[in-house]
């Protein structure tokens, strides 16, 4: 099956510092990837839509300018945390379908990587 | 309110028992997928239904589009079920995820 990848899988930072978190689709391109946070006991809740070749699509709340996602190329999307905070510390996720449809597609999804602000 | 409701939050059973979790939800949807997070944090996705019933091993999943509901089937449930479903609707512009069922199958 469809295999997506996330680096690092674990990190732990400095209050203000910048966390770059790459995800990768292994064995498809992916035109559009999903980020996710999670928080502890929570649920999964959508950041943002990453589109290869254009700008990322953010959810309500959620600060383009402190999540920034770039989409350069087919197999790999990023999610840098830009001046990271305690509070931003949480299980970030990324997801692709296959066949580029959205949400009406089954959805491949990385292992996550654990952000630890200090 | 949440667009997409779970019940039950918590649910332990006996190694062998039927399984039923429901989701409903309250938006007009394009698809309905149920996901399994591991206590690792892993995400696998089990179903993705716009229609009717789905069947894969033990698991089956069905939709009622007119009642706006879903459910979640596990036959002969095994202690390597034990894990998180969620499940989350695609309404062709947004996702929107429930809040997750916890299982816990006792061997």
């Amino acid at each position: 099956g469809a295999v997506v990848s996330q680096h690092p899988s674990w990190v732990i930072c400095k209050s203000g510092t910048s966390v770059k978190i790459e995800c990768r689709s292994l064995d498809f391109q992916a035109t559009t990837m999903f980020w996710y946070r999670q928080f502890p006991k929570q649920s999964l809740m959508l950041m943002a839509t990453s589109n290869e070749g254009s700008k990322a699509t953010y959810e309500q709340g959620v600060e383009k300018d402190k999540f920034l996602i770039n989409h350069a190329s087919l197999t790999l999307s990023t999610l840098t945390v830009t001046s990271a905070h305690p509070e931003d510390s949480s299980f970030y996720i990324c997801s692709a379908p296959t066949s580029g449809r959205a949400g009406t597609d089954t959805q491949y999804f990385g292992p996550g990587t654990r952000l630890t602000v200090l | 309110k949440n667009e997409v409701e779970q019940s039950p939050q918590n649910l332990t059973a006996q190694e062998g028992e039927f399984i039923t979790i429901n989701c409903s939800y309250s938006v007009g949807i394009s698809a309905l997928h149920w996901l399994q997070q591991h206590p690792g944090g892993g995400i696998v996705s089990l179903f993705m239904l716009s229609s009717g019933k789905k069947k894969h091993g033990r698991l089956i999943a069905t939709i009622n589009i007119q009642e706006k509901h879903s459910s979640l089937h596990i036959t002969a449930s095994h202690p390597r079920d034990s894990a998180v479903y969620i499940c989350a609707v695609h309404t062709g512009n947004q996702f929107y995820f429930g809040t997750g069922t916890s299982l816990t199958v006792i061997p």
